[in-house]
């Protein structure tokens, strides 16, 4: 099982670039999310989805778009790079039921430099 | 909404019992999390609280108390490489299970 699978592991934009985040699961999980983390300031949630077709904002959503054609695939599109975008992004998915229920298995990570 | 505090930083000797406090007030309950994050690595699942008392899986023990909105992760024989960040988090009650985290307590195992 590949479980959480994002790409790419490093990136370095320029000021106004804009770019896609891919995070993949193959566990057929309902849940996804996107959080980002900067020192001192723990994971914050940017945008989840509880199924295809539905997403919502989380804590810190402006200057990003997702959306969630399938149950597999949550991308993160940043429109318009700023360096305050400048940080480690994680996409994470659980499942509804079973005995994991809730508990969220994350992707490794995308390090976003924004120059 | 949810609020979760934790401690910063923690330091602990090799061989000892460590206890890390979290506590949170949240709009409705639907358990407590733990997880484990080393430097430059993803968060991973620790421990599940959803009813009072204490949860024990190897080294690694969690305690819950609701009426208290409180916490704690309690780690014994601490080797080195439980040097890491441990990340409270709690979801909401009602709609998304999605996780509010702390900002994680940074712990420092020294020999």
């Amino acid at each position: 099982n590949a479980g959480v699978t994002q790409t790419p592991k490093f990136q370095v934009l320029k000021t106004g670039q804009s770019m896609t985040l891919q995070c993949a699961q193959d566990m057929n999980h309902e849940y996804m999310s996107w959080y980002r983390q900067d020192p001192g300031m723990g994971l914050r949630l940017i945008h989840y989805s509880v199924g295809a077709g539905i997403t919502d904002q989380g804590e810190v959503p402006n200057g990003y778009n997702v959306s969630r054609s399938t149950t597999e695939d949550f991308p993160l599109r940043l429109l318009s790079a700023a360096p305050s975008q400048t940080s480690v992004y994680f996409c994470a998915s659980s499942s509804t039921r079973g005995k994991a229920k809730n508990i969220q298995y994350f992707g490794a990570g995308t390090r976003l430099s924004v120059l | 909404g949810q609020n979760i505090d934790q401690p910063t930083e923690m330091t602990a000797t090799e061989g000892a019992i460590v206890q890390i406090n979290c506590t949170y007030q949240t709009s409705g309950f639907n358990g407590l999390f733990w997880y484990q994050q080393h430097a430059g690595e993803a968060p991973t699942f620790l421990s599940y609280n959803v009813l009072d008392g204490l949860e024990e899986k190897g080294r690694f023990s969690s305690f819950l108390s609701r009426s208290k909105g409180y916490s704690y992760l309690l780690l014994k024989e601490l080797q080195m490489k439980d040097s890491a960040s441990y990340l409270c988090a709690a979801p909401p009650s009602g709609g998304s299970y999605i996780p509010t985290f702390g900002r994680g307590t940074s712990l420092i195992v020294h020999p």
